[in-house]
């Protein structure tokens, strides 16, 4: 098993959709992520899970609900999602403890939404 | 707020030949940790090489490089002899003990045969 894994790798929905990403690490940290990235704009954090508990929320739109059921699972619900939120989706695990560590990222989930 | 700039979006070089890749950063704090991350076309973004600020010694990987000036708050990134496998986008990234990753907008590598 590869270190952070995610699924779908695509997916395209229409705006009144419910869907969900799912993020899976095997690399035993214990802070997971869940980033956008879009062309020319610097990676935008969303969420950040420490411990399966919820530390940050960069005041994402609801529209966009995370779950952390445990260290090493990550799922990103989708619903009534806009275009503008097309964008490729990146999970990414670090170690929390000392919190210097380094981000390791999964492949991304690229989400079209017409 | 810390922010991490990038101010090529894109950059060529020839194979075998060196390249560098800028970029600047903005904080107040003294002890924070600058990354250069590689994302190649379609695959999953890797970590290059890291810098603690508190070391003067510049990091070194292999053929990856950085010249981390702390005064001038500039970490850039030299790749010598250049290979194919290099053309990615690479970004910059900054994190401190107290804060969560900030990342700069990338640079697009070419690699010209």
């Amino acid at each position: 098993e590869t270190g952070v894994t995610q699924t779908p790798r695509h997916l395209v929905m229409g705006m009144t959709n419910k869907k969900s990403l799912k993020c899976e690490q095997h690399l035993g940290h214990n802070a997971m992520y869940w980033y956008k990235q879009s062309a020319k704009k610097p990676l935008e954090l969303m969420f950040v899970y420490n411990f399966k508990e919820q530390t940050e929320n960069n005041s994402v739109p609801s529209r966009f609900s995370p779950e952390c059921p445990n260290s090493s699972h990550l799922f990103l619900h989708l619903h009534t999602l806009q275009p503008e939120d097309s964008a490729l989706y990146l999970c990414a695990s670090s170690s929390w403890t000392p919190n210097t560590g380094e981000l390791f990222f999964g492949e991304g989930s690229r989400l079209t939404v017409l | 707020a810390q922010t991490v700039t990038q101010s090529q979006p894109e950059m060529s070089v020839q194979e075998a030949e060196t390249v560098t890749l800028s970029c600047t950063y903005d904080t107040s704090e003294s002890d924070y940790y600058l990354f250069w991350y590689k994302q190649p076309p379609s695959r999953q973004m890797i970590l290059v090489i890291r810098q603690e600020a508190y070391k003067q010694q510049n990091a070194t990987e292999n053929r990856f490089s950085v010249n981390f000036q702390k005064a001038a708050k500039s970490f850039s990134l030299k790749i010598s002899d250049s290979q194919l496998g290099d053309a990615a986008m690479y970004f910059c990234a900054y994190r401190s003990a107290r804060t969560q990753f900030y990342f700069g907008t990338g640079t697009s590598l070419t690699v010209i045969p």
